[in-house]
């Protein structure tokens, strides 16, 4: 299995609204990523996860907030989210953080914020 | 500041034909590359990946290239097929885990 899992796969949210972005893995990597995608752009990196530890967070405004439960869930909560946030929300894994790791990506889940 | 360049925005080649994607990099801390394929509206697919210790890497009809004192790396298809229509990011990592992409070159291969 080298799937990475993303739901829901489109998301539409007003500003004041609150929702979640849910990412699952099984291949016993133990680290994950959220990137951000807008249209013409390369992905950008949000935040890595190392060890269900955060260990990287891009400068993220705090209406993104991460969580890994466990080894195989990564979860994005989003809050008071702004029109220009909405992308292309990709998640990914990779066995761990060192420099030659491959990242596995799921397919994303498109956000609109109205 | 762009640590991981590809200049030429789009590429169009005949079926059958050799498409040659191109990379530069500026920071020469990077020492794994990776080139992905991606479609619109979905997730990056990994393609095919080398290590600085290497020059060359091949993967059926993918070769990547790798020349460490011009930082720079290729992407080679050979042949191409109308399949291979896509944005190819070239992306570098950091030991941290950080992995900068590209901007992308959109390959159209044309029957």
């Amino acid at each position: 299995d080298t799937e990475v899992t993303q739901t829901p796969k489109h998301l539409v949210m007003g500003m004041t609204n609150k929702k979640s972005l849910k990412c699952e893995q099984h291949m016993g990597h133990r680290a994950m990523y959220w990137y951000k995608q807008k249209a013409k752009k390369p992905p950008e990196l949000m935040f890595v996860y190392s060890y269900e530890k955060l260990s990287i967070n891009e400068s993220v405004p705090s209406r993104f907030s991460p969580e890994c439960p466990n080894s195989s869930l990564l979860n994005l909560h989003l809050h008071a989210l702004q029109p220009e946030d909405s992308a292309l929300y990709l998640c990914a894994s990779s066995q761990r953080t060192l420099g030659n790791e491959k990242l596995f990506f799921g397919s994303g889940t498109q956000l609109s914020v109205l | 500041d762009q640590q991981v360049k590809q200049n030429s925005p789009s590429l169009s080649v005949q079926e059958g034909r050799i498409s040659i994607l191109n990379c530069d990099y500026t920071n020469s801390m990077f020492d794994y590359f990776l080139w992905y394929k991606k479609y619109p509206a979905e997730g990056p697919t990994f393609l095919i990946s080398i290590s600085s210790i290497k020059d060359k890497n091949e993967d059926g009809r993918f070769t990547v290239f790798l020349n460490k004192s011009a930082k720079h790396l290729s992407l080679h298809i050979v042949p191409s097929q109308p399949g291979d229509s896509a944005v190819y990011f070239c992306a570098a990592i950091r030991p941290t885990g950080k992995l900068i992409f590209g901007q992308g070159t959109t390959l159209q291969v044309k029957p």
